[in-house]
């Protein structure tokens, strides 16, 4: 399948600052991405979704201006946890898709720690 | 909007055992039915999928069955391996180039060895 990567793995960080996370899709285009947070042992929530060059799309109850997506090319888009408290402490995956196919490909995921 | 039901929640089978999982959904709209494995720490993994004119596909030791009329579809593993545990996750996904994915609350499945 396609690959997806994310960067940081992991981010320890103190709360007030502000945090970024990328996602890259290395061998196909992602005309869209997705953002998910995931707690432990639950499914999958999504945050927003995003198409190449215009502005994300957020789900319910979703803060879009702690949670900025930008998806600036077609194999990048970026998360920025915006002044992070500890209940932003989650795993968070990115998840890209070509729409001319079905298929959705997953990131490794992220997992940030604010203290 | 789009619900996926998932049962059961845990799953332990033998070492070389069949296991089945069964998901539900309720838009009959749907028409794409992914399955992915998570591991701990990982994200999750696109292990197969089925389109909604398609009844059964098969990848080696993994089949997806789909019911359009029941509106339900199911992940076989056949001669499970202890590399098979793992929380798996059904999805749907109605037609659409923005269209979401709906996943199911995922199900732990332990391969005794």
């Amino acid at each position: 399948g396609a690959v997806v990567s994310q960067h940081p793995s992991w981010v320890i960080c103190k709360s007030g600052t502000s945090v970024k996370i990328e996602c890259r899709s290395l061998d196909f285009q992602a005309t869209t991405m997705f953002w998910y947070r995931q707690f432990p042992k639950q499914s999958l929530m999504l945050m927003a979704t995003s198409n190449e060059g215009s502005k994300a799309t957020y789900e319910q109850g979703v803060e879009k201006d702690k949670f900025l997506i930008n998806h600036a090319s077609l194999t990048l888009s970026t998360l920025t946890v915006t002044s992070a408290h500890p209940e932003d402490s989650s795993f968070y995956i990115c998840s890209a898709r070509d729409t001319r196919a079905p298929e959705q490909f997953f990131g490794p995921g992220t997992r940030l720690t604010v203290l | 909007g789009e619900n996926v039901e998932q049962h059961p929640s845990t799953l332990s089978v033998q070492e070389g055992d069949s296991a089945v999982i069964k998901c539900t959904y309720s838009d009959s709209a749907s028409n794409y039915f992914p399955w992915y494995k998570q591991e701990l720490g990982k994200g999750p993994q696109l292990i197969i999928d089925i389109r909604s004119n398609v009844g059964e596909k098969k990848d080696q030791r993994i089949a997806v069955t789909l019911n359009k009329t029941a509106k339900h579809f199911s992940l076989h593993i056949t001669e499970t391996q202890p590399e098979d545990s793992a929380v798996y996750f059904c999805a749907a996904r109605p037609p659409g180039a923005n269209s979401k994915l709906t996943f199911g609350k995922g199900i732990t499945l332990s391969v005794r060895p």
